[in-house]
Formats: structure tokens, C-alpha cells, sequence
């Protein structure tokens, strides 16, 4: 089945500046990849995703980038605020199956 | 719409006890997804339903958990017996196909077997 590794587990910023998050799949026919963004006490909500055909894309302060020869993507986040802090996750499916990576706690320092 | 919706939001139950949390989809939505949250597994797939027919319950840890879904409009996990292990957050999700892919989260079920 897919795997999905994410680094790092933890990262501090300054605020704006920016954070990136890495993750790995191993299934070749994955073809989607979506990011999370999990608060305190609440369920994970999607912020951007990507498919196997485009190699990047942008929404505002956060894009993301898939390199699928090497079987990884990245998000990237710029002009960080303090409401960036959150848990963030990676995903991979190549249906309607999401294997998520490990998570990425982000903390933005005033 | 309201949202994915779960409950209850907290349970707190003794080891032996039958817990059993509740879960209503989006409207429209076809797929729903089961998931539990540890610190140390991260994010797991338990199951999942497709036009409320189980497809994959791969991820089910082991008999004692069980998961129905009636109707397009509500989905049921139990646990029976419970044990401390299970303790975790409960997580039901739901998509539908055509909306490329995109799992829209409820806000959990805390659990806490003592």
C-alpha cells in the first residue's frame, strides 16, 4: 500500500517569514495530494491540493509543489501569521483513499 | 450546510463498556470515512462506506470494533468491549465523488476509556 513520510515533525518561524514542509509517497499511481491544516480540538480541513498532472500551485501566502519523479511534494508558506500555527498534514491517494503522513507541527513566533 | 457532524464530542467510559459514536454526512455526500487520531499512529483509515455499503474496513484494528451505516445520512461506530487502548480522537469524514477527492472532517469524538 501507499506510504507517506513527512519532515519535520516540528518547526518554528518567525512570523513572516517562511515554512516549508516536505513529504515522500511510495506509490507511483498516487495522483492526488492534499495538505491539512488541523487546529486545536478541531478535525483536519483541507487548504490546497495538487494533482499528478500540474507541478505547482498557488493560492495566496501558500502553494504547493510535486515533483513526481522523485516521488515528493512540498508546501510552502510565506508572510507566516500567527493564525499559521497548526498542525499540518500531507496526504496521497491515487482514489478515493487518503493515506495521510505524520504531521507537522508548525508554531509561528510573534 | 452544517458541516460534517459527530457526536458526542467528549466520552469518558469505563474498560468493558460499549461505546458507540455517531457521525452524519454532508448532504449529497456518498462516501464516508471513519478515522482515529494518536499521538503515536498519527491519522488511520479505519473504514469506509461507499452509498452506505462498507468497501474497505481493512484498517479495523481488530473484532471489537464494528461500523454501520443505515442510511446516506448517518453512520454508527462501536466499540465492545473498550478498552484504555482505544482511547483516542474519532474522526468521521465524508466526500463525493466528482469533488475531486476532498474529504470534508467532522470535529471528533474525544474518547477516554479509563
Amino acid at each position: 500500500g501507499e506510504n507517506v513520510e513527512q519532515h519535520p515533525s516540528t518547526l518554528s518561524v518567525q512570523e513572516g517569514d517562511s515554512a516549508v514542509i516536505k513529504c515522500t509517497y511510495s506509490d507511483s499511481a498516487s495522483n492526488y495530494f492534499p495538505w491539512y491544516k488541523q487546529e486545536l480540538g478541531k478535525g483536519p480541513q483541507l487548504i490546497i491540493d495538487i494533482r499528478s498532472n500540474v507541478g505547482e500551485k498557488k493560492d495566496q501566502r501558500i502553494a504547493v509543489t510535486l515533483n513526481k519523479t522523485a516521488k515528493h511534494f512540498s508546501l510552502h508558506i510565506t508572510e507566516t501569521q500567527p493564525e499559521d500555527s497548526a498542525v499540518y498534514f500531507c496526504a496521497a491517494s491515487k482514489g478515493e483513499k487518503l493515506t495521510f503522513g505524520t504531521g507537522t507541527r508548525l508554531t509561528i513566533i510573534p | 450546510d452544517a458541516g460534517v457532524i459527530q457526536s458526542p464530542r467528549h466520552e469518558v467510559t469505563e474498560m468493558g463498556q460499549e461505546v458507540t459514536l455517531r457521525c452524519k454526512p454532508i448532504s449529497g455526500h456518498d462516501y464516508l470515512f471513519w478515522y482515529r487520531q494518536t499521538m503515536m499512529r498519527g491519522l488511520e483509515l479505519l473504514i469506509y462506506f461507499n452509498n452506505n455499503v462498507p468497501i474497505d474496513d481493512s484498517g479495523m484494528p481488530e473484532d471489537r470494533f464494528s461500523a454501520k451505516m443505515p442510511n446516506a445520512s448517518f453512520s454508527t461506530l462501536k466499540i465492545q468491549p473498550s478498552e484504555p487502548r482505544d482511547s483516542a480522537v474519532y474522526f468521521c469524514a465524508s466526500s463525493f465523488w466528482g469533488g475531486a477527492n476532498e474529504q470534508f472532517f467532522g470535529p471528533g469524538t474525544r474518547l477516554t476509556v479509563l
